[in-house]
């Protein structure tokens, strides 16, 4: 199975702030990558999809780029609702993986 | 917009079956292939498996491979995880969602139920 790693598994920073979440995956998977946000109790979002196409409804500020193993999600200006957990997951191939998980977390 | 609601969870001891469901409020759900995920108290999400729109395609976690089974009645627009043979392991939050898809496959998760809980306990 395709393991997935996410770096780092939480981070502290202030409203405004450029975020940048990195997800790897232990072999090429092309751009078969999504991008999910959860906030705690409630269910995942998607966010980004094929690794770099922003899901309709979702702000602008969200983007994501990268191919093959490496792959990160960013948030240009971070706003108060986006301190969650964001999972990335790749669809190559079976069976499919989510990254453990990044917190992002109010400094 | 698209409503997806899961029911079926509880308490199940071990070894013993469940079959959670998932309702599909929107339209056109026979053109979608649908998926179950799992998360297990305090932890991340585990893909579990998904099918086809017309249920003829399968795909398994191995870990729930032979216990699980995922079946479709489109004429209901609902979803159905079989689950036997439950084991601590397979205490999570179960959650479906549609399938996106790119040309040639599913591809990514979206829309998400809000989930239904599945605790395995003597």
């Amino acid at each position: 199975a395709i393991q997935m790693t996410q770096s780092p598994s939480s981070l502290s920073a202030s409203i405004g702030d450029r975020v940048t979440v990195t997800c790897r995956a232990s072999q090429g998977i092309r751009s078969d990558l999504s991008w999910y946000q959860q906030k705690p109790g409630k269910a995942p979002n998607l966010l980004i999809y094929a690794a770099s196409k922003l899901q309709s409804g979702v702000p602008s500020r969200f983007s994501g780029s990268g191919s093959g193993t490496d792959f990160t999600l960013t948030i240009s200006s971070l706003q108060p609702e986006d301190f969650a957990t964001y999972y990335c997951l790749q669809d190559h191939i079976y069976p499919w993986t989510f990254g453990p998980g990044t917190k992002v977390e109010i400094k | 917009e698209v409503h997806l609601v899961e029911s079926g969870g509880g308490l199940v001891q071990p070894g013993e079956s469940l079959r959670i469901s998932c309702v599909d409020s929107g339209f056109s759900f026979s053109w979608n292939w649908m998926g179950w995920i799992r998360q297990a108290p305090g932890r991340g999400l585990e893909w579990v498996a998904h099918i086809n729109g017309d249920g003829d395609e399968k795909y398994y976690l191995d870990s729930v491979r032979g216990r699980f089974t995922i079946s479709r009645d489109n004429a209901k627009n609902s979803l159905y995880l079989q689950m036997n043979s439950l084991g601590a392991e397979d205490t999570a939050i179960y959650y479906c969602a549609k399938l996106g898809m790119l040309a040639g496959g599913p591809n990514w998760f979206d829309p998400w139920g809000q989930g239904t809980l599945i605790t395995v306990s003597s």
